[in-house]
């Protein structure tokens, strides 16, 4: 089945520079990869998805490239502030509903 | 603005005990799924209902069944629950691939 592989699970950095998260994916099927935030005490939300027929999309300080021959999809966020910190999880799925999970990234950002 | 409820917040269980955690969405979605979260482990599917009355495991169902009587609920129980499933239970229903979470019940077993 489809497995989601995600490092780091921690990244601490400080405020103003740039994050990266990378996730693998096995299935080569999988067409939809979106990453969800949660914060602490909180709920997930998603953030900011991509689809199979796209390179790269961008939603102000963030966003996520994706590489289908290599099978791996990353998030970028720029410009990074103390209200980025939280957990990221990404995630890979085919024509469903049903998401895959990667483990989750921490990432803290120090003023 | 959709909304996703679940029962409890915080629930503590004795081991053997038979334990519901229910979660309610108001926007007539298809689709629900229960997860649980467990540190360095992420969100794992537990199972997952596409319509009323149907019910398809996911990848960790051992010790769990599910019931959907109505499109609104989507229950989860553990049978007979044991000290492994303490943890953080996440409901969630979707739409069009985004997924609505509800605010977690952290159930701890004794």
């Amino acid at each position: 089945g489809e497995n989601v592989e995600q490092h780091p699970s921690t990244l601490s950095v400080q405020e103003g520079d740039s994050a990266v998260i990378k996730c693998t994916y096995s299935d080569s099927a999988s067409n939809y990869f979106p990453w969800y935030k949660q914060e602490l005490g909180k709920r997930p939300q998603l953030i900011i998805d991509i689809r199979s027929n796209v390179g790269e999309k961008k939603d102000q300080r963030i966003a996520v490239t994706l590489n289908k021959t290599a099978k791996h999809f990353s998030l970028h966020i720029t410009e990074t502030q103390p209200e980025d910190s939280a957990v990221y999880f990404c995630a890979a799925s085919y024509n469903t509903d049903k998401l895959i999970f990667g483990t989750g990234t921490r990432l803290q950002v120090f003023p | 603005d959709v909304k996703v409820t679940q029962s409890s917040r915080y629930l503590v269980k004795r081991t053997g005990e038979k334990v519901f955690l229910e979660c309610v969405q108001d926007m007539d979605h298809e689709n629900m799924f229960w997860y649980r979260q467990d540190p360095g482990l992420g969100l794992r599917l537990i199972y997952f209902s596409y319509d009323v009355k149907m019910k398809e495991k996911g990848d960790i169902p051992e010790g769990y069944s599910v019931s959907r009587e109505k499109k609104e609920r989507f229950s989860l129980i553990l049978e007979s629950a044991s000290t492994n499933q303490t943890s953080m239970y996440l409901c969630a229903s979707s739409f069009l691939n985004e997924q609505f979470f509800g605010p977690g019940t952290r159930l701890t077993v004794l």
